[in-house]
């Protein structure tokens, strides 16, 4: 029974490259989420996906930042033209279902990170 | 523009006493708080909730108390173990806009329990 997978663990790229981050929700999980640690920070909201929608990108950058959850494989977060700025922890967790409603938020689960570094 | 504030970066208590981590917000529209734990290279796990219709919610060890009027909320650990040692996380949902999985979070408060 695995929890919420994300790969790599740590990423290394060199400004102006391509990060692309992945995500396996756990088994029967259809929403996924993504949020950025930055240091010394709290986590903050990115995005938040359904198999093949995005339901809320209002945390997402809005430039070079894109995000899909394709009806097959994993939530890919994708950073265009990386600068140092982007160096941060970027921690996925996926829910059951829809619920609406504040009890709702209980049912996130994290994955472990991916530590991303642009040098 | 900080809506969840923990204003202490780290907390030191003894093993076998009440750990008290703190916990403020400005969004009076926040209808639901957590607290989420994390060790070291590891991903936040939940560890208790409550609705903004309490002021109170206990689960063993943890208890979370909830002042509207102060807009505080504060979790007690008791007794503390050195396996509490980690990092807390207050959090926030609700405030107005936010889609579900959109939580607010404070910047975290480092907990050590010395044996």
């Amino acid at each position: 029974n695995a929890g919420v997978m994300q790969n790599p663990r740590h990423l290394v790229r060199r400004r102006g490259q391509e990060a692309r981050l992945r995500c396996s929700p756990m088994k029967g999980h259809s929403h996924v989420y993504w949020y950025r640690q930055l240091p010394e920070e709290g986590l903050k909201f990115m995005v938040y996906l359904q198999k093949e929608n995005i339901i809320d990108e209002s945390g997402m950058p809005k430039e070079r930042f894109s995000a899909e959850f394709p009806k097959e494989g994993p939530s890919i977060l994708r950073i265009q033209q990386v600068v140092r700025g982007d160096s941060a922890a970027y921690f996925c967790a996926s829910s059951p279902w829809r619920t609406g409603g504040a009890g709702a938020n209980e049912k996130l689960f994290f994955g472990s990170g991916t530590q991303l570094s642009v040098l | 523009d900080q809506q969840v504030k923990q204003n202490s970066p780290s907390l030191s208590v003894q093993e076998g006493r009440i750990s008290i981590l703190n916990c403020d917000y400005t969004n009076s529209m926040f209808d639901y708080f957590l607290w989420y734990k994390k060790y070291p290279a590891e991903g936040p796990t939940f560890l208790i909730s409550i609705s903004s219709i309490k002021d109170k919610n206990e689960d063993g060890r943890f208890t979370v108390f909830l002042n509207k009027s102060a807009k505080h909320l504060s979790l007690h650990i008791v007794p503390s173990q050195p396996g509490d040692s980690a990092v807390y996380f207050c959090a926030a949902s609700g405030g107005g806009g936010g889609s579900q999985g959109n939580l607010i979070f404070g910047k975290g408060t480092k907990l050590s329990v010395k044996p």
